[in-house]
């Protein structure tokens, strides 16, 4: 595997359940990212990871908790979802916060029933 | 209030011609900017990026120009192939503040035809 994988590709989930979304980043980047985008709107930051610790977390709802269990690996647990919250998200890594390249994953569609 | 905006929500040019996709910012502590291209069912790729200590910057057939009076770039792409057929977002960030804050706009789909 190379690059930024993400699972699942696709997620349909009632408001009551639980779920994670996976990222595996193969890059050796030590900087992880979750973004919301969803329709006609622009890609929205929601948390970011540097060396495992949480640097930013833009007022995103706490029904989203995010885990960092390493720098290759980040997880979104989703419970209690609204249907509002259905969209794509994508999960980025880049190298520290001074390369302000980002690469990303192909996404998970998440739609919420 | 949306920082990043690229007014044009699509654009379609012929093959071998131009392909110019604007975006403009108002907030005047951006001083990197970056280009991603996105295709459907992958993630946005890294194309090409300006500082703004610069005015242009060129990578083959892709270059971007920055006037920062305006506070716009554009992005130009010659000749256009029809792989180059993506939706391409710009984005902004403020290299004094978060380092990790990118601000994306909503992105241009451009349609080259063979």
């Amino acid at each position: 595997e190379t690059g930024v994988t993400q699972t699942p590709r696709h997620l349909v989930m009632g408001m009551t359940n639980k779920k994670s979304l996976k990222c595996e980043q193969h890059l050796g980047h030590n900087a992880m990212y979750w973004y919301k985008q969803s329709a006609k709107k622009p890609l929205e930051l929601m948390f970011v990871y540097s060396l495992e610790e949480r640097v930013e977390n833009n007022s995103v709802p706490s029904r989203f908790s995010p885990e960092c269990p390493n720098s290759s690996h980040l997880f979104l647990h989703l419970h209690t979802l609204q249907p509002e919250d259905s969209a794509l998200y994508l999960c980025a890594s880049s190298q520290d916060g001074t390369d302000y390249e980002q690469y990303f994953g192909p996404g998970t569609r998440l739609t919420v029933t | 209030d949306q920082q990043v905006k690229q007014n044009s929500p699509s654009l379609s040019v012929q093959e071998g011609r131009i392909s110019i996709l604007n975006c403009d910012y108002t907030n005047s502590m951006f001083d990197y900017f970056l280009w991603y291209k996105k295709y459907p069912a992958e993630g946005p790729t890294f194309l090409i990026s300006i500082s703004s200590i610069k005015d242009k910057n060129e990578d083959g057939r892709f270059t971007v120009f920055l006037n920062k009076s305006a506070k716009h770039l554009s992005l130009h792409i010659v000749p256009s192939q029809p792989g180059d057929s993506a939706v391409y977002f710009c984005a902004a960030i403020s290299t004094g503040g978060s380092n990790y804050k990118l601000t994306f706009g909503k992105g241009t789909l451009l349609t080259v035809n063979p």
